[in-house]
C-alpha cells in the first residue's frame, strides 16, 4: 500500500524557515518512472503547485517562490524534504506531498499526474 | 507561467443531472491536462489525467476531453458522492491549477 505522510511545524513566526518532511511508503523514491509533489492550499482557496522532484533529482519550482523553496530527498529515508523560507502570513495553508506517476505515450512523452496524496499537514504563520 | 481558467467557479446541479466544468490554458498544452476532486477536509483524487485517461477505480460517469487550450470534465447521471470541489492541473510547463470549480446539491 502506497501512502505519504507530510510533517512540520504547526505554527511558525514571520521571517521563519519551515522545514516540511513528506515520508512516503509502498514505493521508492529512485523509481525512474516516480516523483513527489509539494502542493499547497490556503484555507477555502485554491490548491498551489510548489516544487517537485524526481528519481534523478531532476527538480522544479514554482515560479512565484522559486527563490523561497528547496526540495530535495534522502531515498535511504524514503523522504522528501521541502524548505520555505521568509514565511509569511500568506504562507498559512495546508501542505501536501503527493507521489507523482508518469504516464508514457510513445512517440508522444510523459504525462505526469498526482495518484496518491498525504492527508496534509497545516502551518499557521503568526507572531 | 501558464494560467488555468476554470468555469463555472460554482455550479448547483441535482442527483441525476449530466454535469460539464470548463478548464481554458493561457496557452497551447497539448494534453498535459489532468482532473482533481477534491471533498472537504480531504486530499484532492486524481479523476482523470492526459486529458483523457480515466485513473483506474474511478467510475466511468466521469469523463474527459479536450486538447491545446480547451478542455472539459463530464460527470454523467450526477451522484451524492460527486458534490465537490474539482480542479484542473497542466504539467505542460510549470505546473499550475485552475482556481475550482465547486458542484454543489440543488
Amino acid at each position: 500500500q502506497v501512502t505519504l505522510k507530510e510533517s512540520g511545524p504547526v505554527l511558525v513566526k514571520p521571517t521563519e524557515t519551515v522545514t516540511l518532511t513528506c515520508t512516503v511508503s509502498g514505493f521508492s523514491l529512485s523509481n525512474p518512472l516516480m516523483g513527489v509533489s509539494w502542493i499547497r492550499q490556503p484555507p477555502g482557496k485554491a490548491l498551489e503547485w510548489l516544487a517537485h522532484i524526481f528519481s534523478n533529482d531532476e527538480r522544479s519550482y514554482s515560479t512565484s517562490l522559486k527563490s523561497r523553496l528547496t526540495i530535495s530527498k534522502d531515498t535511504s529515508k524514503s523522504q522528501v524534504v521541502l524548505t520555505v523560507t521568509d514565511m509569511d502570513p500568506v504562507d498559512t495553508a495546508t501542505y501536501f506531498c503527493a507521489r507523482i506517476r508518469a504516464h508514457i505515450v510513445v512517440p508522444t512523452g510523459y504525462y505526469y499526474y498526482m495518484d496518491v496524496w498525504g492527508t496534509g499537514t497545516t502551518v499557521t504563520v503568526s507572531s | 507561467d501558464i494560467q488555468m481558467t476554470q468555469s463555472p467557479s460554482s455550479l448547483s446541479a441535482s442527483v441525476g443531472d449530466t454535469v460539464t466544468i470548463t478548464c481554458r490554458a493561457s496557452q497551447s498544452i497539448s494534453s498535459y491536462l489532468n482532473w482533481y476532486q477534491q471533498k472537504v477536509g480531504e486530499a484532492p483524487k486524481v479523476l482523470v489525467y492526459a486529458a483523457s485517461s480515466l485513473q483506474r477505480g474511478v467510475p466511468s460517469r466521469f469523463s474527459g476531453s479536450g486538447s491545446g487550450t480547451d478542455f472539459t470534465l463530464t460527470i454523467s447521471t450526477l451522484q451524492p458522492e460527486d458534490f465537490a470541489t474539482y480542479f484542473c492541473q497542466q504539467t505542460y510547463s510549470m505546473w499550475t491549477f485552475g482556481q475550482g470549480t465547486t458542484v454543489d446539491i440543488k
